[in-house]
């Protein structure tokens, strides 16, 4: 079957940096995405990536290996607005988004 | 901006009712999506359209049906609405091809079956 791991919860310090692992096995794979959802609200695009290596946006960066079929999120300087849920999601050889059950962040002052 | 609304915020319905969940955007999307957001799941897709009266199950089908008359408009219909249907349901939409193209969600409707 398909299976997308990330840690349930993960606390960070504000200022800090915080690394949050995805481990994937899926059916073929077009990519990798994450988002981000805070509380109540709806999922948002961060990132997207297919070949191995790393995309960079502002304070976050994503990683991938497709041989490990492992991806992390870094968020660095943290801030109390990152307080949020991290979504990973790889997009399987039929171009479906398969989802990981999240991982909540808490940052702490 | 890509604008994807859901008609409901939130939503509260009886056994066995049937209940209509709209879902609309703005931007000329092909692809629209109804997924249901459980505590400790992942995103569950329910059914996906890639075009006009054109509809696909997802993951999790059962005990749902949806409707794409319009390009804009993606509704998702419960028949008979039972208590394991409560739950976040999220609307989606993306352009083709699927490669690179990130989904837009609605705010959600978080329904609960009494």
């Amino acid at each position: 079957g398909q299976n997308i791991d990330q840690p349930t919860e993960m606390t960070a310090t504000e200022g800090a940096i915080v690394q949050i692992n995805c481990t994937y096995q899926t059916s073929g794979f077009n990519g990798l995405f994450w988002y981000q959802q805070h509380a109540g609200e709806a999922p948002t695009f961060l990132s997207y990536n297919v070949l191995d290596g790393l995309e960079e946006k502002g304070r976050f960066t994503s990683f991938l290996s497709r041989s490990k079929g492992y991806s992390y999120l870094l968020l660095k300087e943290l801030q109390m607005k990152d307080s949020a849920s991290y979504l990973c999601a790889v997009l399987d050889s039929n171009y479906q988004l398969i989802w990981g059950a999240g991982t909540k962040l808490i940052i702490k002052p | 901006d890509v604008k994807v609304t859901q008609s409901s915020r939130y939503l509260v319905k009886r056994t066995g009712e049937k209940v209509f969940l709209e879902c609309v955007q703005d931007m000329d999307h092909e692809n629209m999506f109804w997924y249901r957001q459980d505590p400790g799941l992942g995103l569950r897709l329910i059914y996906f359209s890639y075009d006009v009266k054109m509809k696909e199950k997802g993951d999790i089908p059962e005990g749902y049906s949806v409707s794409r008359e319009k390009k804009e408009r993606f509704s998702l219909i419960l028949e008979s609405a039972s208590t394991n249907q409560t739950s976040m349901y999220l609307c989606a939409s993306s352009i083709r091809p699927e490669r690179h193209n990130e989904q837009f969600f609605g705010p959600g409707t978080r329904l609960t079956v009494l």
